[in-house]
């Protein structure tokens, strides 16, 4: 099984700033098979990009996604008030798809 | 619009069987496009995949639940099925019904997702 090890586990930051979050994959799953979620609490998951930088649909272009590989980033450009929530990225490339364990983005 | 919604009992005992229901409204699962998945989630944890059957069967399941899991669906009820058995604590998350992004895939992005329902195994 693939491991996803997202980084920070939480990141502090004000509304306003740029927020970058990482997700490594224990192998490469190309450039391809990586999805971020954002999550609030007692909400199920929302996909905001897959195939690593497709925004789904109705999500903001503040939101962006990169990487290829083992490496990839979830960039929020400008933190709006309710970005503030987890954030889990998940890689389909084999089976079993594997999520991260998360990071926590709060406000500063 | 595509509507998922996860029952079934909140508690259930160590080493007895975990059994849930995801109702889909809005769509019909013997239209045969998408598989239905479920996911569990731990509190403090990532989200886990635990498998996805297309409507005619063919469940694929994560091989570190397989023995115990069993996903079904009823296409005249439009309802999918989840039995866990033999749980233990470590079974305690919520559990989602979702639906994958692309058709014809059992995993992948899930762009579809039920509220979740919460199931706890103690005695």
């Amino acid at each position: 099984e693939i491991v996803l090890t997202q980084s920070p586990g939480t990141l502090s930051l004000s509304p306003g700033e740029r927020a970058t979050l990482s997700c490594w994959a224990s192998q490469s799953i190309s450039s391809t098979y990586l999805a971020w979620y954002q999550q609030k609490p007692g909400q199920a998951p929302r996909l905001l990009i897959y195939d690593s930088s497709t925004r789904a649909t109705g999500i903001p272009d503040r939101f962006s996604g990169s990487g290829s590989g083992t490496d990839f980033t979830l960039t929020i450009s400008r933190l709006e008030p309710e970005d503030f929530a987890f954030y889990y990225c998940q890689q389909y490339f084999s089976t079993p798809n594997s999520f991260g364990q998360g990071t926590k983005l709060e406000i500063k | 619009q595509l509507q998922l919604q996860e029952s079934g009992p909140g508690l259930v005992k160590p080493s007895e069987t975990l059994s849930l229901i995801c109702t889909v409204s809005g769509a019909s699962i013997r239209s045969g496009t998408y598989y239905w998945a479920w996911i569990r989630q731990s509190p403090g944890k990532g989200p886990e995949w635990i498998g996805s059957s297309y409507y005619t069967g063919s469940p694929y399941y994560n091989p570190s639940l397989k023995s115990r899991v069993h996903i079904s669906v009823d296409t005249s009820r439009n309802q999918v099925y989840l039995n866990v058995t033999s749980v233990t604590a470590a079974d305690s998350s919520v559990y989602y019904c979702a639906r994958p992004q692309q058709p014809f895939w059992s995993g992948g992005p899930m762009d579809v997702w039920g509220k979740g329902t919460t199931v706890t195994v103690s005695s």
